[in-house]
């Protein structure tokens, strides 16, 4: 099966530019995550779905961030305006459904995301 | 709240010998464990992952963990490390709400 798919894989950006990422999930998967992952650590959940509804965006900045997933398919992951601490790789990821922990993730290979 | 340490952050170890990688994690229920690999400039792999019964989980790529509910642990070991070996080394737990909690990583270094 083709894995989750994300683009750009890279972008540099100036501070207070505007950047989207987007994200296609694994074909039925119902839940699709967007995960921040700044060098030297661990990935941080930005936001939940489940179909096209937010389960979770507590840890998202909303005065900046923003994220939607139409259809409840593709997600795009929004910035604006960026700042030098947004510099990091942004990971989407998808599961089968929600309460199937066996069914586990599937991350995409990432966006790098460089603010200057 | 859970939370994951990753007790080490770099681990060099020189080929074919054996490794472990630590993780200790923070819970008041019952969690599910999991331990991913990610090479440069690629996402997250699952290697394995701990749900119940056997406390001892294979994995892919000959790697093995052991969950210890006592020392909340769930180290990550391999008999073996190959060079390809390299590459950094996430431990998480997941929550109530299907949400993957990470430690900070481990940095494994294979030398030849």
């Amino acid at each position: 099966e083709a894995g989750v798919a994300q683009s750009p894989r890279y972008k540099i950006i100036e501070k207070r530019q505007s950047v989207a990422f987007w994200c296609n999930p694994i074909s039925g998967h119902a839940t699709l995550y967007w995960y921040q992952q700044i060098l030297g650590q661990g990935p941080k959940l930005l936001i939940q779905f489940q179909n096209n509804g937010v389960v979770d965006d507590s840890q998202l900045p909303k005065d900046r961030f923003s994220a939607e997933r139409l259809k409840g398919v593709d997600s795009t992951l929004k910035i604006q305006p960026a700042k030098l601490e947004d510099s990091a790789v942004y990971l989407c990821a998808s599961s089968l459904r929600p309460g199937q922990p066996n069914y586990g993730y599937t991350f995409g290979s990432g966006t790098r995301l460089t603010v200057v | 709240a859970q939370s994951v340490t990753q007790l080490d952050s770099q681990v060099p170890v020189f080929e074919e010998a054996p490794v472990e990688l630590r993780c200790n994690y923070s819970s008041s229920v019952s969690v599910y464990l999991f331990w991913y690999v990610q090479y440069p400039n690629q996402g997250l792999q699952l290697l394995l992952k701990y749900l119940s019964g056997s406390t001892l989980v294979k994995g892919i790529n000959g790697f093995e963990a052991e969950f210890n509910k006592s020392q909340t642990s769930f180290h990550l070991r391999k008999p073996s490390v190959h060079i390809s070996d390299t590459a950094e080394y996430f431990c998480a737990v997941m929550t109530g709400s299907y949400q993957l909690t990470f430690g900070k990583g481990t940095k494994l270094s294979v030398i030849p």
